[in-house]
């Protein structure tokens, strides 16, 4: 089945601009994730949705950054003001319920590989 | 913070066993031990996880020592396409270190090179 996908796959933008990715989750899957992943690190947690609404944001690294998900699949991140601290791969993950259950395996979209100039 | 120790990198042979080792001292009884591993350009993938016993699927084996402040991921056959980043996690049953909502902590994670 298909699987998360996540556009754009490269987004260039320069300093200052406004830019939104977007993710498509597994269909049916309830939980959403947003990770930030620098060269050479771990993904970095930003964001998690159960359903439509954010049920912990304490990832978000300022009020530059901003997510959505208004009908409960697609979600959109957004960033105000970009910095070129910004610059990273954005990975979205979906799982079929959210918590920390042992078995809610998250899958994992190939990522948006954000640059800002 | 991460609350695992693996070693930055290790090197393997095509199609040798390989075992990536994790350090978990501070684990506690409702911790569950999870590998993720992120192949090139691609997002993180689930492998394998346990709570006491020795875990086997169609991917790894994961061995957990008796006192659980270890684990060991095991591949048996190492191919040129497990060539990737493992991410040894830790999950609380109840709620996650760092995470009220079941969100991942990576930490840097082993580096896995295999020679042809």
């Amino acid at each position: 089945g298909a699987g998360v996908s996540q556009t754009p796959s490269n987004k260039v933008t320069e300093k200052g601009k406004y830019v939104e990715l977007r993710c498509d989750p597994i269909s049916g899957h309830t939980a959403l994730y947003w990770y930030r992943q620098s060269l050479g690190q771990g993904p970095e947690f930003l964001i998690y949705f159960q359903g439509t609404g954010a049920a912990d944001d304490s990832g978000l690294p300022n009020d530059r950054f901003f997510a959505v998900r208004p009908e409960g699949s697609v979600s959109t991140l957004k960033i105000q003001r970009t910095e070129r601290g910004d610059s990273a791969v954005y990975l979205c993950a979906s799982s079929p319920s959210g918590g920390a259950g042992s078995y809610n395996e998250q899958f994992f979209g190939p990522g948006t590989r954000l640059t800002v100039l | 913070d991460a609350k695992t120790t693996q070693p930055n990198s290790m090197e393997s042979n095509e199609e040798e066993p390989v075992h990536l080792p994790c350090n978990h001292s501070t684990i506690s009884g409702t911790d569950y031990i999870h590998w993720y591993r992120q192949l090139p350009s691609q997002g993180p993938e689930y492998v394998i996880h346990g709570l006491t016993s020795n875990v086997n699927n169609r991917m790894a084996s994961l061995a957990i020592a008796e006192d659980r402040k270890s684990s060991t991921l095991i591949l048996h056959r190492a191919t040129l396409r497990d060539a990737a980043v493992y991410y040894c996690i830790l999950r609380d049953s109840r709620g996650n270190y760092g995470g009220s909502q079941g969100n991942l902590i990576f930490g840097k994670g082993t580096k896995l090179s295999v020679k042809p």
